[in-house]
This record gives structure tokens, sequence and C-alpha cells, in this order.
């Protein structure tokens, strides 16, 4: 069982929905991030909370918008979202913005309609 | 660049032999070095890492990886594969120097055969 918890599984929606997607950690993690994967590539880093501040904008398109609620929660907003866009979207956490190995949660696969 | 290189795509290997799946780096300093695995329809799973000390790492499944200076490689190994070791494998590499980051190599889907 993964201690990163994210939902939803799957999710589809039409380019004109707005969605989010969740991600919870209560192992007192203070940084977590949000990867995108496309299938059989290595994840590719969107943005990084340290402390529940947004620290690292991997220049990723205002349609995707993050948010970090609390120290377990990080939220990721969707809308109006290309079908470039559909892929395994990942969150992580680790204790600190260090070497300490990150912990994945089994992702959100989401396609765009 | 500062990077880290998994040069196969995909290794094959029968279940029982011992099995390999490399990685090479370009970093300056010191490398902190990961493997991760992930199975289908996962998350990654962090097997074992070379931060410092003792070169022969060992990890989760009975995995362990060897940390090259000389040849900057730290190639993944296990004595026995399964069938169930069949997934894809990234490399991953921390760099301080460039925001704290870990980048990935490009991964290497290892199937197991019977």
């Amino acid at each position: 069982d993964t201690e990163v918890t994210q939902t939803p599984k799957h999710l589809v929606m039409g380019m004109t929905n707005k969605k989010s997607l969740k991600c919870e950690q209560h192992m007192g993690h203070r940084a977590m991030y949000w990867y995108k994967q496309k299938a059989k590539k290595p994840p590719e880093l969107m943005f990084v909370y340290s402390y529940e501040k947004l620290s690292i904008n991997e220049s990723v398109p205002s349609r995707f918008s993050p948010e970090c609620p609390n120290s377990s929660l990080l939220n990721l907003h969707l809308h109006a979202l290309q079908p470039e866009d559909s892929a395994l979207y990942l969150c992580a956490s680790s204790p600190d913005r260090d070497y300490q190995p990150q912990h994945f949660g089994d992702g959100t696969r989401l396609s765009i309609l | 660049a500062q990077s880290v290189a998994q040069p196969e795509d995909q290794v094959n290997v029968a279940e029982g032999n011992p099995l390999t799946v490399k990685c090479t780096y370009s970093v300056s300093g010191n490398p902190y070095l990961f493997w991760y695995v992930q199975y289908p329809n996962r998350g990654l799973q962090f097997l074992l890492k070379y931060i410092t000390g003792d070169n022969l790492v060992k990890g989760s499944y009975g995995f362990e990886a060897e940390f090259n200076k000389s040849q900057t490689s730290f190639h993944l190994k296990k004595p026995s594969a399964l069938v169930s070791d069949s997934a894809l494998y990234f490399c991953a590499v921390f760099l301080s120097n460039t925001g704290n980051q870990f980048y990935f190599g490009t991964g290497t889907s290892l199937t197991v055969i019977p």
C-alpha cells in the first residue's frame, strides 16, 4: 500500500470541463510534488511545494493550477485542458526538499476527450 | 549538462538468471543516485540510494547497486531474477545546484521470462 493517496484513480474530461486532482499524505512530509508521466517515459516535474509554499513551477501552462491547502494536502486544478495533457499525474512527497527519497502515489490517469 | 543515462530501453532475462540494469551519470561534485521501480498502473517505488560510504548498496526486494566513480556508473543488479521483477526501472540523480531536484533517466523496461 502506498502512503501517498491520490484521487480519483481515473478521470475522463472534456476540454471545457473543470476538475481537480487530490493528493494526501500523513507522513509529516513538508515537500510535495506534482509530476506528469507519459507512457513508458520518466516523470516530468510540474510543481514543488515546500512548507506549503510553491517553490518550483516548471513553466507549466496556466490551465494547470496547483494548491496546497495544508501540509497534508495537495490539489491540482484543471481547466480547459488539451488532448496532449492526457497522461498519468503523479503526486509525491518527501520529508524536505533534499536528497531524501520521494514517496509516490499511484497516480491519476487522465484522459482528455 | 548534468544528467543520468540509461542506455538500454529494454532488458530481457530468464527467470533465475542474474540481472543488470545499467545507469551512467554525469554530474559535477558528489552524486546522489537512486533507483526506482514502477509496476504497471502504479507509482514509482524507491529501491535504493547511494549518498556516500560503501560503494555496494543493498535495497528492497533483493536488489543492489554498485557505485563506480571511475566509470561514472550505478548499475542495478539482482543475483536471481523473478518474473515479478518485470517492471519499468528508473535511475535518478539529485542535484542540489539546480534547485534541489531529482532528474530521472529515460527508464529501462525489464522483462523476466519464465
